[in-house]
């Protein structure tokens, strides 16, 4: 079965810039994967951030994007701040309608 | 505005039935894919299974494939997540979402929590 993969964790310090990474155990992440992003905070739903690779929605700041990085999809934050510490997933598209989750990435801002 | 409301919280026993529902509002239900995503306590996200309300055409991932029923009600906008005999393994927060026309979520429920213990 695919595995998606994401860092486990991740810190940044406010302000700075950090690229979040999203591959598969088997193989390179492509636009054809229509790689998603959804941010979580604890207690609460999912939030969308990106879709289909580079796409922001709506509402999102443009310091949030998304991109195919060597075989893998990335979401860089830039400028990040405390309110972006959170859980990150990323979300590939595997055809006949069937998508899988990446594990996570926790993110602290310190 | 597009809205997915979720059934409340559930607490059951090991053993007994349950169908969690989320109810849509403000689109077309039957023109747009709309799925599951499990949150076990502590753990992330886990993309169960989506349906078309229009033809009922629902696929599952093969980690849930036979362990659940998703379903729809296209007359009352509204779909399903059943179980026929639930472990205490199926503790968990479910969250149902719209599948967007790129294969985004690009709606979410608040979520259902459900509890089993005995």
């Amino acid at each position: 079965q695919t595995v998606v993969t994401q860092e486990p964790s991740f810190s940044v310090s406010p302000g700075g810039t950090v690229t979040l990474t999203c591959g598969l155990s088997s193989g390179s992440v492509s636009t054809s994967y229509y790689p998603s992003w959804y941010q979580q905070t604890p207690g609460q739903a999912p939030r969308t951030l990106i879709y289909s690779t580079n796409s922001r929605s709506s509402g999102v700041p443009d310091r949030f994007s998304g991109s195919i990085l060597g075989n893998k999809a990335a979401l860089t934050i830039t400028g990040a701040q405390a309110d972006d510490e959170s859980d990150y997933f990323c979300v590939l598209y595997m055809g006949s309608g069937i998508s899988v989750f990446g594990g996570g990435t926790r993110l602290t801002v310190l | 505005e597009v809205q997915l409301v979720q059934s409340g919280a559930e607490v059951k026993n090991p053993g007994e039935s349950l169908k969690i529902s989320c109810k849509a509002s403000g689109y077309s239900f039957t023109n747009y894919w709309i799925g599951w995503v499990r949150q076990m306590p502590g753990k992330g996200l886990e993309w169960m299974g989506v349906i078309y309300p229009d033809v009922s055409d629902t696929r599952y991932s093969p980690s849930f494939q036979g362990q659940v029923t998703i379903s729809a009600d296209k007359s009352i906008s509204t779909a399903y997540l059943q179980w026929s005999s639930l472990k205490a393994s199926d503790t968990a927060m479910y969250y149902c979402g719209r599948q967007g026309l790129l294969n985004e979520v690009d709606y979410w429920g608040q979520g259902s929590l459900v509890t089993v213990s005995s």
